[in-house]
């Protein structure tokens, strides 16, 4: 089983700033590797897909790139709505598909 | 746009069985697969394994392999995921999720989500 691996648990930034999460796996997933944002009593919702594909309607601000083990999703400029855990996961080896542990993005 | 609606909350006794629904609308839903993952409270997203319909195959993570049935009629686009032997620890959300492809694949649309509770 891929072990995925977050960092940091949790991140505060100011709105406007920079967010930079980090997603490791315990061996290759190649580029299989995807990013959800969860907000407070919600489903997870995918951002990226593929290690740096946006899904439908996700804004530009956020991107994601890596491949391998490491990886990571930056959102450019936070803004309210962004507040929220990131979950990356891995789908280059299954069952199972693994998750990591959640970043929590929070109001500095 | 495929939309996932998913049966209500369950309250459970410990020892007893839970069988969640997840209704798909506005996509063909023998094309892909479905998952189903669970969040206990405070906690984060567990895969506990899908269904293939185009396979009429399901897989399962080893954790729950014995205890779990994920099964799917696709007469009505409807998938189901049975847990028995439920225990205090069963207490979470449960989601069902579509997988991209037709297995092992990133979750783009998301139901929303049922609780189920396991106490005494």
């Amino acid at each position: 089983e891929i072990v995925m691996t977050q960092s940091p648990a949790t991140l505060s930034v100011s709105p406007g700033e920079r967010a930079t999460l980090s997603c490791r796996a315990s061996q290759s997933v190649g580029s299989n590797l995807a990013w959800y944002q969860q907000k407070p009593g919600q489903a997870p919702r995918l951002l990226i897909y593929g290690a740096s594909t946006r899904a439908t309607g996700i804004p530009a601000r956020f991107s994601g790139i890596g491949s391998g083990t490491e990886f990571t999703l930056t959102i450019s400029s936070l803004q309210s709505g962004d507040f929220a855990v990131y979950y990356c996961q891995q789908y280059n080896n299954w069952p199972p598909l693994t998750f990591g542990g959640g970043t929590k993005v929070e109001i500095k | 746009q495929v939309q996932l609606v998913q049966s209500g909350a369950e309250v459970k006794k410990p020892g007893s069985s839970v069988k969640v629904s997840c209704k798909a609308s506005g996509g063909t839903f023998s094309s892909y697969a479905i998952s189903w993952v669970r969040q206990a409270p405070g906690q984060g997203l567990e895969w506990m394994g899908e269904f293939i319909p185009i396979f009429g195959t399901a897989k399962y993570a080893q954790k729950f392999q014995g205890r779990v049935n994920i099964t799917a009629d696709e007469s009505t686009n409807t998938a189901y995921m049975e847990l028995s032997s439920l225990r205090s620890e069963d207490t979470a959300v449960y989601y069902c999720a579509r997988e991209f492809e037709g297995g092992g694949s990133y979750l783009d649309n998301w139901g929303q989500g049922t609780l189920v509770t396991v106490s005494s």
